[in-house]
């Protein structure tokens, strides 16, 4: 079984500094992992996901995610929040050959002026 | 333009009715899924096609029904057995083919109880 744990539930950060969202899963087989966002009474959108390759990867809005694989963590990080980015951050895991996305609790992004 | 409706919007329900709830996709995908989402829980899975006329129940299915007769509509039902039905209801698509796809997801239905 999979399971996703989003240590914060809410992040307060002031506009123009950086921000780290944490991601950890558990899992006995390998997985795809996912970070989607949520506005305001909207569906969720895929702002990145990490398939295979570098470690690295770099998603919409200037986001960008490291996957650690001896930590188990997918940490989505951006060197500068705008107010715009006030949402509700969802990190994910599918395994591989699987359609099934297990979704985090969500960490709720607050941008202070 | 390509993506996913739901309908309605909002959605009330009586005591000991049955209400069903939207969902259509014109993305040509083969897989769809239906989550509820409760403050601070996340999202959930309730059930999920892979294919037309097939369907497999997800972790919280009891008090749902779905339908999957055609592949661009995938309609839930929440019947009266649920007995906390009051949720945002968010329907997701993808092509279904097991390698790590993209969910695309609609604009959610807020089902509340009169």
């Amino acid at each position: 079984a999979q399971s996703v744990t989003q240590l914060d539930s809410q992040v307060p950060v002031f506009e123009e500094a950086p921000v780290e969202l944490r991601c950890n899963y558990s899992s006995s087989v390998s997985v795809y992992l996912f970070w989607y966002v949520q506005y305001p009474n909207q569906g969720l959108q895929l702002l990145l996901k990490y398939l295979s390759g570098s470690t690295l990867v770099k998603g919409i809005n200037g986001f960008e995610a490291e996957f650690n694989k001896s930590q188990t963590s997918f940490h989505l990080r951006k060197p500068s929040v705008h107010i715009s980015d006030t949402a509700e951050y969802f990190c994910a895991v599918s395994p591989l050959r699987d359609d099934k996305i297990i979704f985090g609790k969500g960490t709720r992004l607050h941008i202070l002026p | 333009d390509g993506g996913i409706t739901q309908s309605p919007k909002y959605l009330f329900r009586k005591e000991g009715q049955n209400v069903t709830l939207s969902c259509e996709q014109n993305l040509n995908h083969d897989a769809m899924y239906w989550y509820r989402q409760d403050p601070g829980q996340g999202l959930r899975l309730i059930y999920y096609s892979q294919i037309v006329n097939d369907f497999q129940k997800g972790d919280i299915a009891e008090g749902y029904s779905v339908s999957r007769e055609k592949k661009e509509s995938f309609p839930l039902t929440v019947t009266s057995a649920q007995k906390n039905p009051t949720a945002f209801y968010l329907c997701a698509s993808s092509m279904g083919r097991r390698v790590g796809e993209t969910q695309y997801f609609g604009p959610g239905t807020r089902l509340l109880v009169l």
